[in-house]
């Protein structure tokens, strides 16, 4: 099945630094990806998406950038502020299932 | 427009009890998908609803059941309640059938004693 997994469990930045958040994913099939941002208390909330006919996906402030060889995405967010703080996920479509990475805190400081 | 509601938002329940929970979707959405959120296991799909039925299914006992009204709205039920059900019960709803564009609710805690 399909495994999904963060490269780090947390991501310290300083505010107004760009922040790099990184997933990877095994299943070379899937043609989905969706970054989630949950804050503390709150459900997850969507923040950008791409299909695998993309490898770049521009939102506001946000990019997505997924690299199908080597089953790699990647969140960017541009200029950090302290209201990014949240655990970030990653989720992969998996026969129109979303598997969820384990998500990265961000810690933003100033 | 209103966003995904559930309720309710905090539940405390003793073992072998059962639970009902309540999502509303957004206005126009037709799809609803259940997930468990827990420190050990993280985000679970339980399963999707659309359009009354169910469509796909997560790895989760039988105790686990869900259903979907005409109105889109959506209950899960889960039955012989275990501590390990202890978790944020999330549901997240889109437009059509599958995992496109879900956006999620606040969750309902559900606290096993």
């Amino acid at each position: 099945g399909e495994s999904v997994g963060l490269h780090l469990p947390t991501l310290s930045v300083q505010e107004g630094d760009n922040s790099i958040i990184n997933c990877a994913y095994s299943n070379s099939a899937s043609d989905y990806f969706i970054w989630y941002k949950q804050e503390s208390g709150k459900g997850p909330q969507f923040i950008i998406d791409i299909r695998s006919n993309m490898d770049k996906r521009q939102g506001q402030r946000v990019t997505v950038l997924l690299n199908k060889t080597v089953k790699h995405l990647s969140l960017q967010i541009a200029a950090t502020q302290p209201g990014d703080s949240a655990v970030y996920f990653c989720a992969v479509d998996n026969t129109d299932k979303l598997i969820f990475g384990t998500g990265t805190r961000l810690q933003v400081f100033p | 427009k209103a966003g995904v509601t559930q309720t309710p938002r905090y539940l405390i329940k003793t073992r072998g009890q059962q639970v009902t929970l309540s999502c509303s979707p957004i206005s126009g959405h037709r799809s609803v998908s259940w997930y468990q959120q827990t420190p050990g296991q993280g985000l679970q799909f339980l399963f999707e609803y659309f359009s009354e039925t169910q469509r796909n299914k997560g790895n989760f006992p039988g105790r686990f059941s869900g259903r979907q009204f005409s109105n889109s709205r959506s209950e899960m039920n889960v039955s012989t309640l275990e501590l390990g059900d202890s978790a944020l019960y999330l549901c997240a709803s889109s437009i059509g059938q599958g995992s496109y564009e879900q956006y999620f609710g606040p969750g309902t805690r559900l606290t096993v004693t």
